[in-house]
């Protein structure tokens, strides 16, 4: 079946406008990540959610970055005035439940997008 | 503060030999630690998931150990092949549901 789709896969924007980052999900994955990953380094939690739970948010780097699910699929991830430092690849990541200690909870991710602010 | 910490420095293998790569955590507990492989322009991809009551997994070419008195994993890939030229990530769950990612490792595999 599908896997998980972001878009766009390379965006290049000028610094201070605004960006929408799209993830589609793995159809009955109730679980969504976000992830940062900058230029040769691991990668930086951001947000996750989980059904209609609250989200944790607690990985954003700061205000300008926000996200949201809909209907508990597609996620949307939203860098106002974007700055340079934002330069990086941002990878979406699903998985079936969200405990993590159970067989199922691997991450499936998407190919990421690659953001170039100039 | 919480830490994962993989060599950033390359492995350079030649071909048919043993890739063994570290994974050392510290101010974690963690139930089970996962691997993944990620080539570039690509998101990782899951390998194998190890928890804390077991000592060593196996798939394939594959083999990981978990040592939680030590709070190190190895991964090892055994008769190496140049396709498994990679970056092999491990990860741990941090407090609540966040999966955090060490840094990496770069795998080369030379013919």
């Amino acid at each position: 079946g599908a896997g998980v789709s972001q878009s766009p896969s390379n965006k290049v924007t000028e610094k201070g406008k605004d960006v929408e980052l799209r993830c589609d999900p793995i159809s009955g994955h109730t679980a969504l990540y976000w992830y940062r990953q900058s230029l040769g380094q691991g990668l930086e939690f951001l947000i996750y959610f989980q059904g209609n739970s609250a989200p944790d948010k607690s990985g954003l780097p700061s205000d300008r970055f926000s996200a949201e699910r809909t209907g508990g699929s597609v996620s949307t991830l939203t860098i106002q005035r974007t700055q340079q430092e934002d330069s990086a690849v941002y990878l979406c990541a699903s998985s079936l439940v969200a405990d993590m200690g159970q067989g199922q909870s691997s991450l499936h991710f998407g190919n990421g997008t690659r953001l170039t602010v100039t | 503060s919480q830490k994962i910490e993989q060599n950033s420095e390359a492995l350079n293998i030649q071909e048919g030999k043993t890739a063994t790569l570290t994974c050392n955590y510290t101010n974690y507990s963690p139930a089970y630690l996962q691997w993944y492989r990620q080539d570039p322009g690509r998101g990782p991809v899951f390998l194998l998931l190890i928890r804390e009551n077991e000592k060593e997994k196996r798939k394939e070419r594959l083999k990981v150990t978990f040592d939680t008195t030590l709070k190190q994993s190895l991964f090892h890939i055994t008769a190496s092949q140049p396709a498994d030229s990679a970056t092999y990530l491990c990860a741990l769950k941090a407090a609540g549901n966040k999966l955090t990612f060490g840094g990496g490792t770069r795998v080369l595999v030379k013919p």
